[in-house]
């Protein structure tokens, strides 16, 4: 596997149900990120690791909970979801640094398709 | 505060055509970045460039170039002779310095025509 990888790519839940989505980063990146996309709006990022660590959370409501048990991995818990949840969900990595510098170049994964019923 | 704006929301042009995307960037910063990407349809991003503001060298790569210009807050994307497989969304989107976060325009949808 190359680049970053997501699971699964498609995923209809209803709104009781608890699923996980899964992103890979096979980079040597060290920042990983979140990001909703829906129909006609802006990319919305949702949340930010840096080394492991949150850094970033958007006003994300709590339904979301990411995970980041590694530099190469992260999850997105979903719980109780809404039907406005309903959304491309793209996970994307950057190199990242101790110091915070930013500007680094965004690698993306493909995206889940996510509707909630 | 920081600000894109990709004003052309869809485009269409039939293919060998040149095609001009137009962003716009508002930013308090003297160091940010600004980045171009792909979206076709399949959904994954495609990074296509990062600039940084000290820099405005137009580029050129292949079909593709930008022309960065500071005086006007633009960052302006030109495909040559265009091709169907060019058939995407594209997004601008700026970076300061110090900060991971991204802001993204709304994106233009190029349809490109045989």
């Amino acid at each position: 596997e190359t680049g970053v990888t997501q699971t699964p790519r498609h995923l209809v839940m209803g709104m009781t149900n608890k699923k996980s989505l899964k992103c890979e980063q096979h980079l040597g990146h060290n920042a990983m990120y979140w990001y909703k996309q829906s129909a006609k709006k802006p990319l919305e990022l949702m949340f930010v690791y840096n080394f492991k660590e949150q850094t970033e959370n958007n006003s994300v409501p709590s339904r979301f909970s990411p995970e980041c048990p590694n530099s190469s991995h992260l999850f997105l818990h979903l719980h109780t979801l809404q039907p406005e949840d309903s959304a491309l969900y793209l996970c994307a990595s950057s190199q990242g640094s101790m110091g915070g510098q930013g500007g680094d170049t965004q690698y993306f994964g493909p995206g889940t398709r996510l509707t909630v019923l | 505060a920081q600000k894109v704006t990709q004003a052309q929301t869809e485009i269409s042009v039939v293919e060998k055509e040149d095609v001009t995307l137009d962003c716009v960037y508002e930013t308090r910063d003297t160091t940010y970045y600004l980045f171009w990407y792909k979206q076709p349809p399949s959904g994954e991003l495609v990074f296509l460039i990062r600039r940084n503001s000290f820099d405005e060298q137009n580029e050129i790569s292949g079909r593709y170039s930008w022309n960065f210009q500071k005086s006007t807050s633009s960052f302006n994307f030109t495909i040559t002779a265009s091709q169907v497989v060019d058939s995407a969304v594209y997004f601008c989107a700026l970076s300061d310095s110090g900060t991971y976060k991204y802001i993204f325009g709304t994106g233009t949808r190029l349809k490109v025509l045989a």
